[in-house]
């Protein structure tokens, strides 16, 4: 089946403005996480969600920084007045509900590259 | 949280060579997984291993976790090109969220 999509894959902007990050996870799995990852680091966590609602959210850096995931499904990542400092690979993953096979195990999409100038 | 702690950061070796990648934490963990990522891929599951003194094997890699669950192996054996990536040690954060290593970055020549 499909796995995890994200759209764009790549992403150029300018200081300051404004972006959505879309995540598509494995349908049927019902955490979803974003995660973003600098160039020689490890991903970093971002936010997790069980359902629609944000269960830790504790990884946001600051304000400027949103998710949602109005149906359970899709999840957007917004990142407002962006900074140089936001240029990563910003990936989401998504693994199934508690109790089935696997449910521990995370399913990372492609990413999106994000570059901010 | 307590970040993992991974060495080494990068390990070059002739094809054929064993490897070895080590995690470590401060404190004691309920669970450690291993990821993947091929040079500009996305981090793939490996493995997680759950109890004292675990040793898990698939095909050449062994994943070992501690007796005291504060630290974790991955070794390979005979490494191949195939094997190139970064390889990361992660636990989970409350079950829910992963906290990874910086990795350990293997090239292997041929």
């Amino acid at each position: 089946g499909a796995g995890v999509s994200q759209t764009p894959s790549n992403k150029v902007t300018e200081k300051g403005k404004y972006v959505e990050l879309r995540c598509d996870p494995i349908s049927g799995h019902t955490a979803l996480y974003w995660y973003r990852q600098s160039l020689g680091q490890g991903p970093e966590f971002l936010i997790y969600f069980q359902g629609t609602g944000a269960a830790d959210d504790s990884g946001l850096p600051n304000d400027r920084f949103f998710a949602v995931r109005p149906e359970g499904s899709v999840s957007t990542l917004k990142i407002q007045r962006t900074e140089r400092g936001d240029s990563a690979v910003y990936l989401c993953a998504s693994s199934p509900k508690t109790g089935t096979p696997s449910y521990n195990e995370q399913f990372f999409g492609p990413g999106t590259r994000l570059t901010v100038l | 949280g307590q970040q993992v702690m991974q060495i080494p950061q990068y390990q070059h070796v002739q094809e054929g060579e064993d490897f070895t990648t080590y995690c470590n934490s401060s404190t004691t963990l309920s669970n450690i997984q291993w990821y993947k990522q091929r040079p500009g891929g996305h981090p793939v599951f490996l493995i997680q291993l759950v109890k004292s003194g675990e040793v898990k094997k698939q095909k050449r890699l062994t994943f070992q976790f501690g007796e005291a669950k504060k630290n974790s192996s991955l070794h390979i054996t005979a490494t191949q090109t195939t094997d190139v990536g970064t390889y990361f040690c992660a636990r989970n954060q409350a079950g829910t969220a992963l906290i990874f290593g910086k990795g350990t970055t293997l090239s292997v020549s041929s």
